[in-house]
C-alpha cells in the first residue's frame, strides 16, 4: 500500500543521545517535511526538503538535522538530544508545491 | 506567530447537527487546506481551496475563503459520531511550505 511510514512508532530517550527518526514513502513525491506537534502549539515545521539533494530550515530548525540522498527517505537527526524535544513528530510528503500533502503516523519521542 | 488561527479551538455538538470551525490568517496565500486528525494518528487532508475560489464541497464538507476578511470556514453537515477529531487549517504563502493553525478538536456525541 502507498504510503508513508515512520520508524520507530515511540522512543524513550535519555537527554544527551543522538537519534535519527526515518521517514520512507514510495509515492515518488518531490517534497518532503518534518513536524512536530506540541500540545496547544499545533504543527510547527522543523526542516522541509523540494527534491532530492536539498534541504532547508523550517520554523523551529534548531538542534535537528535532516538529509535527502534519494527520493524516498528522509531521516530527521537529533545530535544531542534535550528534553524540549520530547514531542510527536510527523513527516509528509507532497508531489509539489500547492498540493496536499500526505502525513505519516507519527514517531512519539520522550527525552528524560 | 502563527499565520493561521482556528475558532473556536473546541466544540461539542450531538450527532446530525452541523459543526462551523473558522480560520483567520494574516497575510496573503496561494491556497488554503483543511486536514483532519483523529487522536493518535497523522493528518489526513480533507479539502484545498485557492484562493481565487469562495466555496468547495466534497460530501458532507463545505469550505468557504473570504481573502478580504482573511478567514476561511469549514462547515460539516449532519456530523456523526465518527466526525470526532481535531481539524486544522493550513495557510500556503508564495514558499512550498504550509503554516498550520493550532486546531478545534470537535466532540460529537451520538
Amino acid at each position: 500500500i502507498a504510503g508513508i511510514t515512520q520508524a520507530p512508532t515511540s522512543q524513550i530517550l535519555a537527554a544527551g543521545r543522538r537519534m535519527t527518526l526515518r521517514c520512507t514513502q514510495d509515492m515518488r513525491h518531490n517534497a518532503m517535511y518534518w513536524y512536530r506537534q506540541d500540545l496547544g502549539l499545533g504543527l510547527r515545521l522543523i526542516h522541509y526538503s523540494n527534491t532530492a539533494g536539498t534541504t532547508g530550515k523550517g520554523e523551529v530548525p534548531d538542534g535537528y538535522s535532516v538529509s535527502r540522498a534519494n527520493t524516498d527517505d528522509f531521516p530527521l537527526t537529533l545530535a544531542s538530544a534535550v528534553p524540549s524535544q520530547t514531542s510527536v513528530y510527523f513527516c509528509a510528503s507532497r508531489p509539489g508545491q500547492g498540493l496536499e500533502q500526505f502525513f505519516g503516523p507519527g514517531t512519539r519521542l520522550t527525552v528524560l | 506567530s502563527q499565520q493561521g488561527e482556528e475558532d473556536p479551538q473546541a466544540l461539542s455538538i450531538q450527532e446530525g447537527e452541523n459543526a462551523t470551525m473558522n480560520c483567520s490568517y494574516k497575510t496573503s496565500i496561494n491556497n488554503l487546506q483543511w486536514y483532519r486528525q483523529n487522536s493518535g494518528r497523522g493528518l489526513v487532508h480533507l479539502i484545498l481551496i485557492r484562493s481565487n475560489e469562495r466555496e468547495k464541497h466534497s460530501g458532507r464538507l463545505r469550505v468557504t475563503l473570504d481573502t478580504s476578511k482573511k478567514s476561511s470556514s469549514l462547515l460539516i453537515t449532519a456530523s456523526r459520531a465518527a466526525d470526532t477529531a481535531s481539524y486544522f487549517c493550513a495557510t500556503e504563502l508564495n514558499t512550498d511550505k504550509l503554516i498550520f493553525g493550532t486546531g478545534t478538536r470537535l466532540q460529537v456525541f451520538p
